[in-house]
């Protein structure tokens, strides 16, 4: 079973700041098969990046996905109002889906 | 336009079951890969199981084997989740989701409490 683990647990920044967010892997993860997610409370979670790095339609490009293997990054360029919001990371692998533990993302 | 409504708010005794449904619109229910996943109070994501995209079977998250079951009838594109002996801990929002590895689209999630 592959653990994914998020940090930090909470990011405080004010907007206009840029935000990077990490999630590590308890083993390697094809890149293909790592994804974001930007919840809001009291909604769903909305797709942002498959495949390590590939924006979802719809999503601003001050979104951006990187990384391989076992490390793999979130970056908000510039953070929006909007954009304030808990964010996990999802990983495929020998038919079973994983989420990190999400890392929460407040206004400073 | 893709969309999964779900079944409304659900609340149960323990031990007993909670059957909740999705009905998906824009694509037929064989065409896509529907999983479950769970988020109880104040907590993060947790995935129940789907149908794998290389096969036609539900696979389950180790935890929840022997108490769910995951059905999709398509004579009306609707998938069902069934999970049963119910403990105060299933105590979550529900939400079904579509996508061969990744979750494109959500369900608007489905609130089910256990409370005796």
């Amino acid at each position: 079973e592959i653990v994914l683990t998020q940090s930090p647990g909470t990011l405080s920044l004010s907007p206009g700041e840029r935000a990077t967010l990490s999630c590590r892997a308890s083993q390697s993860v094809s890149s293909s098969y790592l994804a974001w997610y930007q919840q809001k409370p009291g909604q769903a979670p909305r797709l942002l990046i498959y495949g390590a790095s590939s924006r979802a339609t719809g999503i601003p490009d001050r979104f951006s996905g990187s990384g391989s293997g076992t490390d793999f990054t979130l970056t908000i360029s510039r953070l929006e109002p909007e954009d304030f919001a808990v964010y996990y990371c999802q990983q495929y692998g020998s038919s079973r889906v994983g989420f990190g533990q999400g890392t929460k993302v407040e206004i400073k | 336009q893709v969309q999964l409504v779900q079944s409304g708010a659900e609340v149960k005794k323990p031990g007993a079951s909670v059957k909740v449904s999705c009905k998906v619109s824009g694509y037929t229910v064989t065409e896509v890969s529907m999983h479950w996943v769970r988020q109880a109070p104040g907590k993060g994501l947790e995935w129940m199981g789907g149908f794998d995209p290389e096969d036609t079977e539900a696979i389950y998250e180790q935890k929840f084997q022997g108490r769910v079951t995951m059905t999709e009838d398509t004579s009306t594109d609707t998938a069902y989740m069934e999970l049963s002996s119910l403990r105060s801990e299933d105590t979550a929002v529900y939400y079904c989701a579509i996508g061969r590895y990744n979750f494109d689209y959500w369900g608007q999630g489905t609130l089910v409490t256990v409370s005796a």
